[in-house]
This record gives structure tokens, sequence and C-alpha cells, in this order.
């Protein structure tokens, strides 16, 4: 089945740096490649996502870029923000498989004031 | 984007009783529901995926039998543990989509804290 690899488990910033986190997937047939953001206590919120027919996409300041080849995709933040402060997960999902999302193991992320 | 609400949003029982978690599309129809399973600090863990009127699928080291998945309608699953032990004690999510469209998103529930004493 597939398997999502993420780093850095933690990431420290300071307020205004960019932060970039990575991924790396397993199953080629993966097509759908979304980022959630997990707040303490609350459910995941999709912030961005990707489609395998795409090699990058941005929405103000979040973009993601998407490497089929390599089975690679990253979340780029600029110009952080304390709010940013939360613990980022990417996943993966397969149309085959139904669409079930199997999650990377997140990275906790810091931005200090 | 589309809401999915979860209830009830923490729970707390016994050990040895059974607990329903229900999980609600409120402005869509979810053809298809995940439930995960999320220990502190670590990932989600997939548990089953169920299509309306469907049986459930396990994930592989998911009891079905104590993890009762139902899914009778396009808009409600339900996830009972029965028999529950302190080890269940966990945050439970659920997320929906609709398979019917042309969008791959699922939708996120605010998730359930049990915790079993």
């Amino acid at each position: 089945g597939e398997n999502v690899e993420q780093h850095p488990s933690t990431l420290s910033v300071q307020e205004g740096d960019s932060a970039v986190i990575k991924c790396t997937y397993s199953d080629s047939a993966s097509n759908y490649f979304p980022w959630y953001k997990q707040e303490l206590g609350k459910g995941p919120q999709l912030i961005i996502d990707i489609r395998s027919n795409v090699g990058e996409k941005k929405d103000q300041r979040i973009a993601v870029t998407l490497n089929k080849t390599a089975k690679h995709f990253s979340l780029h933040i600029t110009e952080t923000q304390p709010e940013d402060s939360a613990v980022y997960f990417c996943a993966a999902s397969t149309e085959t498989g139904g669409f079930k999302t199997i999650f990377g193991a997140g990275t906790r992320l810091f931005v200090k004031a | 984007g589309a809401v999915v609400s979860q209830h009830p949003s923490w729970v707390i029982c016994k050990s040895g009783t059974s607990v329903k978690i229900e999980c609600r599309s409120l402005d869509f129809q979810a053809t298809t529901m995940f439930w995960y399973r999320q220990f502190p600090k670590q990932s989600l863990m997939l548990m089953a995926t169920s299509n309306e009127g469907s049986k459930a699928t396990y994930e592989q080291g998911v009891e079905k039998d104590k993890f009762l998945i139902n899914h009778a309608s396009l808009t409600l699953s339900t996830l009972t543990v029965t028999s529950a032990h302190p080890e269940d004690s966990s945050f439970y999510i659920c997320s929906a989509r609709d398979n019917r469209g042309a969008g791959t998103e699922a939708f996120f529930g605010q998730g359930t804290r049990l915790t079993v004493v």
C-alpha cells in the first residue's frame, strides 16, 4: 500500500521567514496530494492541494510543488506568521484506491514572533 | 468548503461499555466516509473506508468486530467502539467525500476525543 514520509518532524522559524516541508510517496498511482493544517484538539483543515497533472500551485503565501518522477511534493509557506504555528500533514490518495487518504507523520511548525 | 459535523466532540466512558460516534455531511451527499484514529503527537491512521449501503473495508490490524461502522445513508456514518478499554482512548476523526463529482477533496470532521476510564 501507499506510504508517505514527511520531513522534518519539527520546524522552528522566525516570523517573516519561509518554511518548507517535504514529503515523498511510494505509490506511483497516487494522483491527489492535499496538505492539512491541524490545530490542537481539532480536525485537519485543508490548506492547499495539487493533482498529478500539475507541477506547482500557489495560494497567497502558500505554495505546493510536485515532482511525479521523483515522487516528491513540498509545501512552502512564505512570510510566516505566529498564527501559522500548527501541525502540518501531507497526504496522498489514489483514485483506484477509492481516494482513501494516507497521511505523512506530520510536521510541528513553530513560528517565533 | 463543505461541512462535516462529528458528534460528540468528546466522551468519557467506563471500561467495557460501548460508545457511538456520529459523522454527518451537512451540505453534500457523502458516498464515501473514512474513519481515522490519532494518538497524541502522531499522525492520522486510517481505520476503515465505508461506502453508502455497503460493508466497510477495514485496514489491516483494525478489528471489525470492535469498531463497528454503519453508513446507512448518504449523510450519516457511525463508528461504534464496542467493549471499550483504556487503550482505545484516542482522537477519532471522520472524513467524507462525494465520489460522483469531479472533485477529489475529502472534508474532515472536527474529531471526537474518547477517554475510557
